[in-house]
């Protein structure tokens, strides 16, 4: 079966860069979510969008921008990186039928030097 | 505003014997429940879910959560602990309100380590 796609899988960036994380979420899914885990940490939501609309925001930093496409892709663009944005970001994905199920995908690890 | 503690932040077991991982939560509303499990260096794998049917849910390999309410606590058991078990496992909780799909509300994670 169809994942939860990203990419890329592994970032390195240096301080005041910008980066962009892809997720594609599973065909049919409408809900798409973003979580950053920081080392050894439980990951924190940052965002989610549902229908190409942002549905909730969590701690997401004012440097950080979202979207949703209408093919139901998203992006996060991550702007004046700093050393502590490095962690592994996770996207999940939801259909509206399956209610409150998320599926993750495996993470793109951004490291800041 | 929801929440999950783990009571636990690393669970050691021998293989053959029994698991038990807890999870205390704290909702205002009707809490949908969930453990997930990490492997090192990989994504997060739904292991089951509790959203107010059957309070005693079965997931994958062998695992199995109770929620009670009266206790708050939605706890992780398997009968038999594997090597292969050996990973984070992380108490989620994602409020019900709406008919919206909610964000998560990860715990701290509990490490559990599987000895020969």
């Amino acid at each position: 079966a169809a994942g939860v796609i990203q990419s890329p899988r592994h970032l390195i960036k240096e301080k005041r860069e910008t980066a962009t994380l892809k997720c594609y979420p599973i065909p049919r899914h409408d809900t798409v979510y973003w979580y950053q885990q920081g080392p050894g940490q439980d990951p924190q939501f940052l965002i989610s969008f549902y229908e190409k609309m942002q549905s909730d925001k969590g701690s997401i930093p004012d440097r950080f921008s979202a979207q949703q496409f209408s093919d139901y892709h998203s992006e996060l663009n991550m702007s004046s990186l700093e050393l502590g944005d490095s962690a592994l970001y996770f996207c999940a994905s939801s259909a509206t039928e399956k209610y409150n199920e998320q599926f993750f995908g495996p993470g793109t690890r951004l490291t800041v030097l | 505003a929801q929440s999950v503690t783990q009571l636990d932040s690393h669970v050691s077991v021998s293989e053959g014997t029994p698991v038990l991982l807890r999870c205390n939560y704290s909702s205002s509303y009707s809490p949908s429940l969930f453990w997930y499990v990490q492997h090192p260096n990989k994504g997060l794998q739904l292991l089951l879910k509790y959203t107010s049917a059957a309070t005693l849910v079965k997931g994958i390999n062998g695992f199995e959560a109770e929620f009670k309410k009266s206790e708050t606590s939605f706890h992780l058991t398997k009968p038999s602990a594997h090597m292969s078990d050996a990973a984070e496992y992380f108490c989620v909780v994602s409020e019900s309100y709406g008919g919206s799909q909610g964000n998560l509300i990860f715990g701290k994670g509990t490490k559990l380590s599987v000895k020969p």
